[in-house]
């Protein structure tokens, strides 16, 4: 079992570009999450998606974020424009049934926004 | 909503010894429990689970237990060793829409 992957594990760009994380969660699965993680903060979650479908988006700090999930095994989380705030690890989570419960994380994508 | 608290940001053992690190909520509501464990440059590892059913459950060396009375969670670590190294999170799952909410987690070093 490969586990969530998640790409580009690095990123660093400029301020007003556009970034797109990927993530591919565990086959099988049918929830995926997205969080966002700084020191400040902690863990927040995002955005879920369950059978493809957005359920709470109620995390998506403002409009410059979007997430996708066109399909099973592949969702995106795009930040356009990205400001030096963004900065964080961004960590994708799987999960297998309707619920929350027992995510797997991958290994997550440390955004640097200059 | 919900919020979980963390007794110590940080916690030292002796290598050997065993670790308990504390977890705070305040849903009384709550039913699901999860500690994570999440070392430098990784994410958070699912460790061990608990429903409100129970009030303790042990893994391989890990036991979480579960006081409802007083919104108490707590994970015990036996023989610590220095691989237990990373920091710990409690997760609570509570309210009608299901949400995880995370613990600001317990940094745990192990001293040799």
């Amino acid at each position: 079992d490969a586990g969530v992957i998640q790409s580009p594990r690095h990123e660093v760009t400029e301020m007003g570009q556009e970034v797109t994380l990927r993530c591919k969660p565990i086959s099988g699965h049918n929830s995926l999450f997205w969080y966002r993680q700084t020191m400040m903060r902690g863990l927040e979650l995002l955005i879920y998606f369950n059978n493809n479908v957005p359920i709470d988006d109620s995390g998506m700090p403002e409009d410059r974020f979007s997430a996708k999930m066109p399909n099973a095994s592949f969702s995106t989380l795009k930040i356009q424009p990205s400001e030096p705030r963004d900065s964080a690890v961004y960590f994708c989570a799987s999960s297998f049934g309707g619920n929350q419960e027992t995510q797997y994380f991958g290994p997550g994508t440390r955004l640097l926004v200059l | 909503g919900e919020s979980v608290g963390l007794h110590l940001p940080t916690l030292s053992v002796q290598e050997g010894d065993n670790s308990i690190i504390n977890c705070a909520y305040s849903n009384s509501a709550s039913d699901y429990f999860i500690w994570y464990k999440q070392e430098s440059g990784k994410g958070p590892q699912f460790i061990i689970d608990i429903r409100s059913n129970m009030d303790k459950r042990q893994g391989q060396r890990v036991t979480v237990l579960l006081n409802k009375t007083v919104k108490h969670l707590s994970l015990q670590i036996a023989a610590t060793q220095p691989g237990d190294s990373a920091v710990y999170f409690c997760a609570v799952l509570s309210g009608s829409a299901r949400q995880l909410t995370f613990g600001s987690g317990t940094q745990l070093t192990v001293l040799p």
